[in-house]
């Protein structure tokens, strides 16, 4: 069965500093997807990643996707209020079906 | 363009009544998801379709049923509903089509109490 992990659950950080959510899956998918909850929101797409070795950047965010180690990356850059949210990464369960596999959820909350 | 637009937003419905949610897909999108959203099991894929066809099905019992109809919209059905269905339902569509990248654009989602 495939599993999509993230870490950490939780994340408080000051503003203007860096960090990095960690996405881990379990299938051979080589496409992962980003993508951002405010509390009692929708999920809005953040970033779609189709092949190993791409990177985006929007903003202060930056992912990437190593799909040989089965990991994808979310850094935050000087991290700033507006920044706090659940951020999610997506699998496709197997490539191509279209059923997408949600990880835990990383908890962003950016303290002035 | 519009976006993915759920109805009702918000609905309370007692333990064995049944529900129906409904999903208006953006305009030319010929897939639509379904998700289940709770605090303990997080967003969990119900079921896809693609039109009118279910292709994939995540595993919930057989009371959580779904449609597509020729315009793309959708329906979801809950029936006997248990106090374990209070979740946020969401709905995604996507193009899907050759070569798409398969992105998903969720609606607000309909929250469902059940008490």
């Amino acid at each position: 069965e495939l599993k999509v992990e993230q870490n950490p659950l939780f994340l408080s950080m000051q503003e203007g500093k860096n960090y990095t959510i960690y996405c881990n899956y379990s299938t051979t998918s080589d496409r992962l997807y980003w993508y951002r909850q405010d509390p009692g929101k929708s999920l809005e797409s953040l970033f779609v990643l189709l092949s190993n070795g791409a990177v985006k950047q929007e903003g202060r965010l930056m992912a990437s996707l190593d799909t040989k180690a089965r990991l994808s990356t979310l850094h935050i850059t000087a991290a700033v209020h507006d920044l706090s949210a659940t951020y999610f990464c997506a699998v496709d369960a197997t490539s191509g079906t279209y059923k997408y596999i949600f990880g835990t959820g990383t908890r962003l909350k950016v303290l002035a | 363009k519009a976006g993915v637009t759920q109805t009702p937003r918000y609905l309370i419905k007692t333990r064995g009544q049944q529900v129906t949610l409904s999903c208006s897909p953006i305009s030319g999108h010929r897939s639509v998801s379904w998700y289940q959203q709770t605090p303990g099991q997080g967003l969990q894929f119900l079921f896809e379709y693609f039109s009118e066809t279910q292709r994939n099905k995540g595993n919930f019992p057989g009371r959580f049923s779904g449609r597509q109809f020729s315009n793309s919209r959708s329906e979801m059905n809950v029936s006997t509903l248990e106090l374990g269905d209070s979740a946020l339902y969401l709905c995604a569509s996507s193009s899907h089509g050759q070569g798409e990248a398969g992105e998903l654009f969720f609606g607000e989602g309909s929250r469902l109490t059940v008490l």
